[in-house]
């Protein structure tokens, strides 16, 4: 089955440290993103990829850090410089552009401890 | 005045009951739209792009305003599987920026 995987599905941080959210995608699709969604917010851009090895920022991008080694990988650092790490974070994937339907794996919920 | 505005909710509605949510953006240039669902604590959906001519999956039907600058959502004869959060989704060229709004929730209730 095509699809998109999100590792670990809950994810503990302690202060200070680097913690890595694993997302796969088997769709063949070029573009991946991601999204932070907090209570009460809409679902914010982080980093987008189009295409390997280039990734743009998006609008939160302070505190992350993306790679785009592969086409069916797109791993989300989530960087000791990020204050407020507690969210849910979605990684998704389209066929193009940020236009088009986005696919969204099953979200790791990062706590801080 | 946010990008992209929905009424939160909750709306409480019978089963069978026919319901309607309604999404503002912000930006005239805006030319792609979606509604996307979202189940409590799990991933969002795509439930379906809106198309100027308008367009239904069902019972489900969304219809764009271009000059009024909404999108709407109908609902008929909902079902309790149909309870979930409906996000507004919204895609402006120019900027290259795809914006969500917050969510209406929709409770159904036998």
């Amino acid at each position: 089955d095509g699809g998109i995987t999100q590792s670990p599905k809950y994810l503990f941080r302690k202060e200070g440290q680097n913690v890595t959210l694993s997302c796969e995608q088997n769709l063949n699709h070029d573009a991946m993103y991601w999204y932070r969604q907090d209570p009460g917010q809409g679902l914010r851009l982080i980093y987008y990829s189009q295409i390997v090895n280039d990734f743009q920022k998006g609008d939160i991008a302070e505190g992350y850090s993306v790679s785009r080694e592969k086409k069916e990988s797109f791993p989300l650092t989530v960087t000791s410089a990020q204050k407020n790490p507690t969210a849910f974070y979605l990684c998704a994937s389209s066929g193009g552009g940020l236009g088009e339907t986005q696919y969204f794996g099953p979200g790791t919920r990062l706590l801080v401890l | 005045r946010k990008e992209v505005e929905q009424d939160p909710g909750p709306f409480n509605v019978p089963e069978g009951a026919t319901v309607a949510f309604n999404c503002t953006y912000s930006n005239s240039a805006s030319q792609s739209f979606f509604w996307y669902r979202q189940d409590c604590r799990k991933e969002p959906k795509l439930l379906m792009s809106v198309y100027s001519s308008g367009n239904e999956d069902g019972r489900f039907t969304a219809q764009l305003n271009r000059a009024s600058q909404y999108i709407s959502l109908l609902i008929r004869d909902s079902k309790l599987s149909d309870s979930a959060t409906y996000l507004c989704v919204v895609f402006t060229g120019g900027g290259n920026k795809l914006t969500f709004g917050t969510g209406t929730q929709l409770k159904v209730e036998l």
